[in-house]
């Protein structure tokens, strides 16, 4: 099976501090994309930001941006700035076009944000 | 505009029932997908709706599981003759469409218990 594969289930980090999160992913597609979510207590799961695999340049959305890196398979989340508010499960999926785009997620990472 | 809405928000049902959760999507979305988050298995697809298409049903379980989609907007996942292990949290998700890694957006989710 083609996987997406998150290896810190959980990390914490202080407010206003920059924190990383990683995600590898397998796949024999050259048209694919990928996402993070963000999911809440709420368990609303929340886009955070999107890269389209055939764009070399890394996605950024505010205080958060990807490091894309393609020939590795590695696609990283950073949060600049942490917010009490980001404290949430942070998943890692992939889509492929060719398959209608349903999403593999990786296992998840818990972010905890204390003040 | 109205997001996805899920109904019911949670749902407790005995081994053997049968159960129905419906998903609205975001309107003019042809996309629709439902997923499964369950502690021992993660995040999980199931079925994928793409406007009048038949539906790819190829992350179904078991025949237990059958969903449809009717005039394109409201979709139902019914589960027969449930069993404890299909206690989970059911989202569903609508894209404007299956291709172009379109993102997707998420319901609230229906919590299932089965005792």
């Amino acid at each position: 099976a083609q996987t997406v594969t998150q290896s810190q289930p959980e990390m914490s980090v202080q407010e206003a501090e920059t924190v990383t999160l990683s995600c590898t992913y397998d796949t024999s597609e050259s048209n694919y994309y990928l996402f993070w979510y963000k999911q809440p207590p709420s368990r609303q799961m929340i886009l955070v930001i999107r890269q389209e695999a055939y764009k070399q340049q890394n996605a950024t959305e505010n205080r958060f941006s990807v490091n894309f890196q393609k020939a590795a398979k590695s696609f990283s989340l950073k949060i600049s700035d942490s917010q009490l508010g980001d404290t949430a499960m942070y998943f890692c999926a992939r889509g492929e076009n060719n398959a209608g785009n349903m999403l593999t997620f990786g296992g998840g990472t818990r972010l905890m944000v204390k003040p | 505009g109205a997001g996805v809405s899920q109904s019911p928000s949670n749902k407790v049902t005995e081994k053997g029932k049968d159960v129905e959760l419906r998903c609205d999507p975001i309107s003019g979305h042809t996309a629709l997908y439902w997923y499964r988050q369950s502690l021992g298995q993660g995040l999980e697809f199931l079925i994928y709706f793409q406007g009048n298409s038949a539906p790819d049903k190829s992350g179904l379980p078991s025949d237990r599981f059958s969903a449809e989609r009717t005039g394109g907007s409201v979709s139902t996942l019914t589960i027969q003759r449930t069993q404890q292990e299909d206690s989970a949290v059911y989202l569903c998700a609508s894209s404007l469409g299956g291709s172009g890694g379109g993102t997707q957006y998420f319901g609230p989710g229906t919590r299932l218990l089965v005792l």
